[in-house]
C-alpha cells in the first residue's frame, strides 16, 4: 500500500487566516515531503522532514510553518498567505531517507488552496 | 546543478497507438535514479517507473518501457498500447543518491484520443 491522504481536498482563506494543511501516511516511511506546485508547471520542494526533523527547507516564508508530530503526520501551518500562494500543495513521502532506491517518493493527492 | 529537460511540451496519439515521451538529464554524479511520474487531471501525482542509474538493464512495468541510455544522459519513456486513461501530464524526474530532493522536468502533456 502506497497511500499518503491529505486534508482538506480544497481551500479557500483570506489573507488574515490562518489555516493548516494535514498530510498523513501509514506505510512506515520515515521522510515526509511538501511541495507547491502551480498550473501547468513542476512540484517544488518547500521542506523536508527526515525521522521527524527538518532536514531540508527551501527558503519558504515565514507564513508557511512546517510540523512533524510523528513518524506518520505532517502538517503545514498557513498565516497571512498572498494571493500568489494560491496553489496545488502536494505532500509525499519515502521509506528511508538516503538510502536510494528506498528514496523514492509517493505523493498524495494534494489540497487545492486559494488565497482571497 | 543538476537539471531534466522534457523537449516535448505536449503530444496526442490515437488509443493503442505506442508513444515515446523524451527526457535527457545532466549531471557529473554516478550514483543517481531517474523516475517518471504521471499527473491526471484529477491531480495525484503517481509513481510510474523507476530506473536505478547502476543497472544496465531498461525497467519495465506492464504497459510501460524505459530507454536508458547513460552515456548520453537520456531516459524516454515508452507507452505501449495506449489507453484513454493513460492522458495526464508526464513529469522526468532526477534523483542524486542520498539528496532526498527531486529534480523535475517541465512536464509532457500526453493526450490519448478515442
Amino acid at each position: 500500500d502506497t497511500e499518503v491522504t491529505q486534508t482538506p481536498k480544497h481551500l479557500v482563506m483570506g489573507m488574515t487566516n490562518k489555516k493548516s494543511l494535514k498530510c498523513e501516511q501509514h506505510m512506515g516511511h520515515r521522510a515526509m515531503y511538501w511541495y507547491k506546485q502551480k498550473a501547468k508547471k513542476p512540484p517544488e520542494l518547500m521542506f523536508v522532514y527526515s525521522y521527524e526533523k527538518l532536514s531540508i527547507n527551501e527558503s519558504v516564508p515565514s507564513r508557511f510553518s512546517p510540523e512533524c508530530p510523528n513518524s506518520s503526520l505532517l502538517n503545514l501551518h498557513l498565516h497571512a498567505l498572498q494571493p500568489e500562494d494560491s496553489a496545488l500543495y502536494l505532500c509525499a513521502s519515502s521509506l528511508a531517507p538516503g538510502t536510494g532506491p528506498t528514496d523514492t517518493q509517493y505523493f498524495g493527492p494534494g489540497t487545492r488552496l486559494t488565497v482571497l | 546543478a543538476q537539471t531534466v529537460t522534457q523537449s516535448q511540451p505536449e503530444m496526442s496519439v490515437q488509443e493503442a497507438e505506442t508513444v515515446t515521451l523524451s527526457c535527457t538529464y545532466d549531471t557529473s554524479e554516478s550514483n543517481y535514479y531517474l523516475f517518471w511520474y504521471k499527473q491526471p487531471p484529477s491531480r495525484q501525482m503517481i509513481l510510474v517507473i523507476r530506473q536505478e542509474a547502476y543497472k544496465q538493464q531498461n525497467a519495465t512495468e506492464n504497459r510501460f518501457s524505459v530507454n536508458f541510455q547513460k552515456a548520453a544522459k537520456s531516459f524516454s519513456l515508452k507507452i505501449s498500447d495506449s489507453q484513454l486513461g493513460d492522458t495526464a501530464m508526464y513529469f522526468c524526474a532526477f534523483m542524486t543518491q542520498g539528496a532526498q530532493k527531486l529534480v523535475f522536468g517541465q512536464g509532457t502533456r500526453l493526450t490519448i484520443n478515442p
